[in-house]
């Protein structure tokens, strides 16, 4: 079982519509979580981060965390061509170090 | 303010020669890890340091150590370089160790041929 998983892709939507990018995760030791995008040929860029069950939001990205069930996931309202790129899931594990997903292309069709 | 400076951008190294890849941390961040990134998958975790000590080392060989100077900027040296090691080589520096997140440097992209 990998430590971080991530929902197969690619993903598509249309233009406005949601985009739901999904993740769980492993080591139950885990406190922090991130959301990365990045772009072809670009280094990751935070997106989000979240530590505490529950919704966080910000603008257009609401990022969801369950403990229990040990799963992550970021919403993208009023998705964006411009939103069209790899999402990556990390967790934070021992030693302050970023366990990261395989990622996520998601492709917002106009 | 500068983010995380990478140097070089590019570079193409020969089977079984050395490669020496440079960070500049943002100003104040005293912590700074190293991730490999190949093709289709997530970043993995190579070194983290904190304070100028090594605070975690993924599952990599020997081949790859690194070090962090008193300025906080680091540097990522791989010795006795093979194919498989051609990947996009990223640095990433937080503030205490990153519980608000890691800010990735722009990488250094390392071919082997």
């Amino acid at each position: 079982q990998k430590e971080v998983e991530q929902n197969s892709g690619p993903l598509s939507v249309p233009e406005g519509a949601i985009a739901s990018l999904n993740c769980t995760y492993s080591d139950r030791g885990s406190q922090s979580f991130f959301w990365y995008r990045q772009y072809s040929g670009k280094s990751p860029e935070l997106i989000m981060f979240i530590y505490s069950n529950g919704d966080k939001e910000d603008g257009r990205f609401t990022a969801q965390l369950n403990k229990a069930s040990q799963y992550v996931s970021l919403l993208i309202r009023d998705s964006q061509p411009s939103d069209s790129a790899t999402y990556l899931c990390a967790a934070e594990t021992s030693g302050s170090r970023l366990t990261f997903g395989e990622g996520t292309q998601l492709t917002v069709n106009p | 303010d500068a983010g995380v400076t990478q140097s070089p951008t590019h570079l193409i190294k020969t089977r079984g020669q050395h490669v020496t890849l440079r960070c500049s941390p943002i100003s104040g961040h005293k912590s700074v890890s190293w991730y490999q990134q190949v093709l289709g998958q997530g970043p993995q975790f190579i070194f983290q340091y904190y304070e100028k000590e090594e605070r975690g080392r993924g599952n990599f060989p020997d081949r790859f150590s690194a070090r962090q100077f008193p300025n906080y900027s680091s540097e990522l040296n791989v010795n006795a370089l093979l194919l498989g090691d051609s990947a996009l080589y990223l640095c990433a520096s937080s503030k205490t160790g990153g519980l608000w997140g890691y800010t990735f440097g722009s990488g250094t992209r390392l071919t082997v041929v």
